[in-house]
Formats: C-alpha cells, sequence, structure tokens
C-alpha cells in the first residue's frame, strides 16, 4: 500500500538549515510527483514546492530562494532543504504524494508528518 | 498567486444536521479544487477532487459543487466521527489552500 514517511530534526537553529527525508513505498518516484507541505500549528498548510516523475522541480516562488528539493530513486527517497531558517518556519513538515485529474495536480496520500521547531 | 478564501472559520452543529463550507478562490480555477479533512495531530486526509468527485470509500454524506470561483462542500448528517477541520485546495495554477474551517459539535 502507499505509504510515505517523513524524518529529520525536531529542532533547527535560527539562520541554520533545514534537511528533510521522505521514504516512500507503495509506488514508484518515476511514476509519480512528491510534493512537500507544511503547516504552521492553528493555520492552513502551504504548498512548498514539488519532485516531478521526471526529475524536474518546482517550488513556492516565496520559498524558491532558499529551498531546494531532490530525490534518490533507488533509496525511494525525496530530500528537502531550506536555509535561513527563522521562527516561522516552525511548523509540520509533510511530504505528499500527487494524483492528477489530466494535467492537474493534487495531494492524495499525505506523511504522518514531522514537527519542526526553530529556536535557539 | 491565487488566494483561497474559506468561510466559515468555525462551524457548530448538532448531530444530524447538514452543514456548508464555501471556498471563493480570486480567479476562475475551472473546477480543479479538493478537499480535505484533518483530524486534531493527523494529516489532512482527501474527500473529493475535481469539484465533485468523491475518494473511494469516502462516505456519500459527504458532497462538493461549484464552478468558476465559487465553491462549497457539504456534510449531510453530521456524525461524530466527522468532527475536526476542513481545508479546501485550489491546484488549477500553483497550489492554495484555504485557511480552514474547524467543524464542532454544538
Amino acid at each position: 500500500q502507499v505509504q510515505l514517511k517523513e524524518s529529520g530534526p525536531g529542532l533547527v537553529q535560527p539562520s541554520e538549515t533545514l534537511s528533510l527525508t521522505c521514504t516512500v513505498s507503495g509506488f514508484s518516484l518515476t511514476s509519480y510527483s512528491v510534493s512537500w507541505v507544511r503547516q504552521p500549528s492553528g493555520k492552513g498548510p502551504e504548498w512548498m514546492g514539488r519532485m516531478w516523475y521526471d526529475g524536474d522541480t518546482a517550488y513556492n516562488s516565496a520559498l524558491k530562494s532558499r529551498l531546494s528539493i531532490s530525490r534518490d530513486t533507488s533509496k525511494n527517497q525525496v530530500f528537502l532543504k531550506m536555509n535561513s531558517l527563522q521562527t516561522d518556519d516552525t511548523g509540520t513538515y509533510y511530504c505528499t504524494r500527487d494524483d492528477y485529474d489530466g494535467y492537474y495536480h493534487y495531494f492524495d496520500y499525505w506523511g504522518q508528518g514531522v514537527m519542526v521547531t526553530v529556536s535557539s | 498567486d491565487i488566494q483561497m478564501t474559506q468561510s466559515p472559520p468555525s462551524l457548530s452543529a448538532s448531530l444530524g444536521d447538514k452543514v456548508t463550507i464555501t471556498c471563493q478562490a480570486s480567479q476562475n480555477i475551472n473546477k480543479y479544487i479538493a478537499w480535505y479533512q484533518q483530524k486534531p495531530g493527523k494529516a489532512p486526509g482527501l474527500l473529493i477532487h475535481y469539484t465533485s468527485t468523491l475518494v473511494s470509500g469516502i462516505p456519500s454524506r459527504f458532497s462538493g459543487s461549484g464552478s468558476g470561483r465559487d465553491y462549497s462542500f457539504s456534510i449531510s448528517n453530521v456524525e461524530s466521527e466527522d468532527i475536526a477541520s476542513y481545508y479546501c485546495l485550489q491546484y488549477d495554477n500553483s497550489w492554495t489552500f484555504g485557511g480552514g474551517t474547524k467543524l464542532e459539535l454544538k
């Protein structure tokens, strides 16, 4: 069955870099795209970026200068790196599998999420 | 960027009630809207995509409709397991979520 699981540090210092890993099973990264979505506590989610099934990437314009997404298909993993973290980057970070209606992609399966706190 | 205005922010209902949540996009999103349910401490779960297509296994008391900029999501005969927060997502042009609606029991 489709599963995604995020891993990474729960606490990051301000101005430091966040590194997260999404390990997937039950589908191929060369057939489905994977997105990263974050959610501050008590607020709506925010799409951060996507690793397309063909290896291309797309980023939220508000985060593009700080964000990098990559993958290792042999390990079924997608990686997120975001630099210059500030306190308003605190929240739960999810990876999602993307399904589609024609050419339009939405998020169908989600990982359990990893809580990230930015604090000194 | 497309903005999604979701209302109401909170909703109080009795068991068996019908409730409706709306999302208005800042521009036409061509029916590319999905709806998610989120319970505390859990990831959002997909209920509906392309305005009204119910995900397999989701009860028929959940429904969606709309076109252009205006969309709605309804739960008929609210059950205790429906107590959660609900979010809309537009995926016509990039991806933007609404601010959420917290459904509580009256």
